[in-house]
């Protein structure tokens, strides 16, 4: 079974201009996660998909940061503008389903963004 | 809120050494808990997890219990190896619909020879 795909997996920008970052889950699953790792923290959630539709964006920075889901399979997050403080690891995730106690969730290799 | 709290690192072990990674939550309800791992260079992994009250989650060795009573998660493993080297996260998932991840800040492990 193929793991969750994303790309680029490092990306160098300066600060106010635009990147985007996609994510293939895992075929079936129905939801979709994206985090923000900052160097020396753990991650911490943006956004949560459930099929096509949002769950939960309450941590997502609403003035640069959007994200949708493409027909319920494919993602993209992007930001714009950037700023320095957005240099991180985004990673994403994908589970079966919403709301099973204990489900895993199975995590891409995540896209190294620096920005300068 | 929510809230995991992780032993800071690193840790750097000898070969055979015994580990203890301490991790220590806040959270309303009952969540289940998890320990993820991040070897150089790879994606998050779940490494164990356990979803009730005194339940054991293990693999490879590891082992951690959920202690409801001093809400704690510690990990284990009796005898480390050099491809033990990685990052160890703590987590739990909330008991909402959303089962969302809470992440502690993640224990570098450093296993010499």
């Amino acid at each position: 079974e193929a793991g969750v795909a994303q790309s680029p997996r490092y990306k160098i920008i300066e600060k106010r201009q635009s990147v985007a970052f996609w994510c293939n889950p895992i075929s079936g699953h129905a939801t979709l996660y994206w985090y923000q790792q900052i160097l020396g923290q753990g991650p911490k959630l943006l956004i949560q998909f459930q099929n096509n539709g949002v769950v939960d964006d309450s941590q997502l920075p609403k003035d640069r940061f959007s994200a949708e889901r493409l027909k319920g399979v494919d993602s993209t997050l992007k930001i714009q503008p950037a700023k320095l403080e957005d240099s991180a690891v985004y990673l994403c995730a994908s589970s079966p389903r919403l709301g099973e106690r204990g489900d895993e969730q199975f995590f891409g290799p995540g896209t190294r963004l620096t920005v300068l | 809120g929510n809230s995991v709290t992780q032993m800071e690192g690193p840790v750097t072990l000898s070969e055979e050494a015994f580990l203890t990674i301490n991790c220590t939550y806040t959270a309303t309800g009952y969540p289940s808990l998890f320990w993820y791992v991040q070897y150089p260079g790879e994606g998050l992994q779940l490494l164990l997890k356990a979803t009730k009250a005194d339940d054991k989650g293990s693999n490879k060795g590891f082992e951690a219990t959920y202690r409801k009573e001093t809400t704690s998660f510690h990990l284990e493993k009796g005898s480390v190896q050099v491809s033990d080297s990685a990052v160890y996260f703590c987590a739990l998932s909330d008991t909402g619909s959303a089962r969302q991840l809470t992440f502690g800040s993640g224990t570098q492990l450093t296993v010499l020879p």
